[in-house]
């Protein structure tokens, strides 16, 4: 069945320090979304990825879709306090309404 | 507008009790989902429902039943409940696929907790 993969498992940066999660599926992937959960909360949509080779930003976050639609990346620049949590890919194939969810990244910045 | 709401927040089950899990959104979507968060594993698809009426296995299925009850709720039942089931429980909800809008919109979540 479809799994999909990401790394690191943690990831403890400075302030200001920039920081990427990647995500790599074991099939090709219809679309891509990204969330984010803060500590106790629940996942909160951050944007969705459809297009082969797709590049989207939203402020200091950039998010990348691999030319195979089988990878995927979240890189935040400079990043703050209030970027502590936890983020999740979830992709899902053609066909089917089911997404899967990669197992996370828990980012610290550290003040 | 409340968006996904989900009842309870917290519960203790013992081994054995059973339970529903209520989900309720107004947001007029057709999805609807369960899913269940361990740490270190991310979030897996317990079941989803595509439109009223219908329903379909996800990747963690076992234990648990559903029922769509109206286009608005989502209900998920342990019979009979097994510690291996203590976990964290999402409910979601979003439109169905190739609708161009197929954001998952999270309820709070339910802590269950299985002695």
């Amino acid at each position: 069945g479809q799994q999909v993969m990401q790394i690191p498992q943690y990831q403890h940066v400075q302030e200001g320090e920039d920081f990427t999660t990647y995500c790599n599926s074991s099939t090709t992937l219809s679309n891509i979304q990204w969330y984010k959960q803060r500590p106790g909360g629940h996942p909160v949509f951050l944007i969705q990825l459809v297009k082969s080779g797709e590049v989207k930003k939203q402020k200091r976050l950039t998010f990348q879709f691999g030319e195979a639609k089988k990878n995927s990346s979240l890189h935040i620049t400079a990043t703050q306090t209030t970027d502590v949590g936890t983020y999740f890919c979830a992709g899902r194939g053609s066909g089917t309404y089911k997404y899967i969810f990669g197992t996370g990244t828990r980012l610290k910045v550290l003040a | 507008n409340a968006g996904v709401t989900q009842t309870p927040k917290f519960q203790v089950l013992k081994t054995g009790q059973s339970m529903t899990l209520q989900c309720a959104q107004d947001m007029n979507h057709n999805s609807m989902y369960w899913y269940r968060q361990d740490p270190g594993m991310g979030l897996r698809l317990i079941y989803y429902s595509a439109s009223e009426g219908t329903t379909d296995k996800g990747e963690v299925p076992n234990g648990y039943n559903v029922s769509r009850l109206n286009k608005r709720e989502f209900s998920l039942r342990l019979e009979s409940a097994a510690p291996s089931q203590t976990s964290v429980y999402f409910c979601a909800s979003s439109e169905p696929p190739n609708r161009g809008r197929e954001t998952q919109y999270f309820g709070p979540g339910t802590r269950l907790l299985v002695l």
